[in-house]
């Protein structure tokens, strides 16, 4: 596997379910992202994950919840959605640093979150 | 003051032809301007990237040009081809890893 890795691809899920994405770097990064994207509408971040600490939550519905065990792994704990919430959900990761090169997103491929 | 705002939302364009998308900016803090391209059931790759010290960056085909004073900034692809035909992404981020993406331009290229 290289890469941004994203599973599952596709998910479906009630309003009442409890779901996960999960998102894994083979990259070597440091810091790992989750981006929603929406038809017409700019990718919105989500969370940010640096050296394993969340530094950045963009005032994110408490329905969403991130995890992130180690520089590796990124979850995305899904609980009680709205049918607003269906949308491309994309995991990202990055090296962070001043050097050439630095902090640029490396997306994986996304999962496709429907929520009836 | 955060928004990054890019036109057009769809762009039509015949081989060979030249396709333009801009973007314009207001934080003048931005220092780093890359452009994405995403192809369906892909997510996006970075495609070409600027900084504000230059007005020209060319890759190939794909070239930026950036203009300072008007916080502006646009792609341009040379002999356009169908395998272009993607979404466009244009970002503007200052310093680490705070992007501010566009809304995207879904080029097709006839062939």
């Amino acid at each position: 596997e290289t890469g941004v890795t994203q599973t599952p691809r596709h998910l479906v899920m009630g309003m009442t379910n409890k779901k996960s994405l999960k998102c894994e770097q083979h990259l070597g990064h440091n810091a790992m992202y989750w981006y929603k994207q929406s038809a017409k509408k700019p990718l919105e971040l989500m969370f940010v994950y640096s050296l394993e600490e969340r530094v950045e939550n963009n005032s994110v519905p408490s329905r969403f919840s991130p995890e992130c065990p180690n520089s590796s792994h990124l979850f995305l704990h899904l609980h009680t959605l709205q049918p607003e919430d269906s949308a491309l959900y994309l995991c990202a990761s990055s090296q962070e640093g001043r050097f050439s090169g630095a902090n640029v997103l490396t997306f994986g491929a996304g999962s496709r979150l429907t929520v009836l | 003051q955060q928004q990054v705002k890019q036109s057009p939302q769809s762009l039509i364009v015949q081989k060979g032809g030249i396709s333009i998308i801009n973007c314009a900016y207001e934080n003048t803090a931005f220092d780093y301007f890359p452009w994405y391209q995403q192809f369906p059931g892909k997510g996006p790759a970075l495609l070409i990237a600027i900084r504000p010290d230059v007005s020209e960056k060319k890759e190939g085909r794909f070239t930026i040009s950036f203009n300072k004073s008007a916080k502006q900034f646009s792609l341009h692809i040379m002999d356009s081809q169908p395998g272009d035909s993607a979404t466009y992404f244009c970002a503007a981020s200052r310093g680490t890893y705070k992007y501010i993406f566009g809304t995207g331009t879904r080029l097709k290229v006839l062939a």
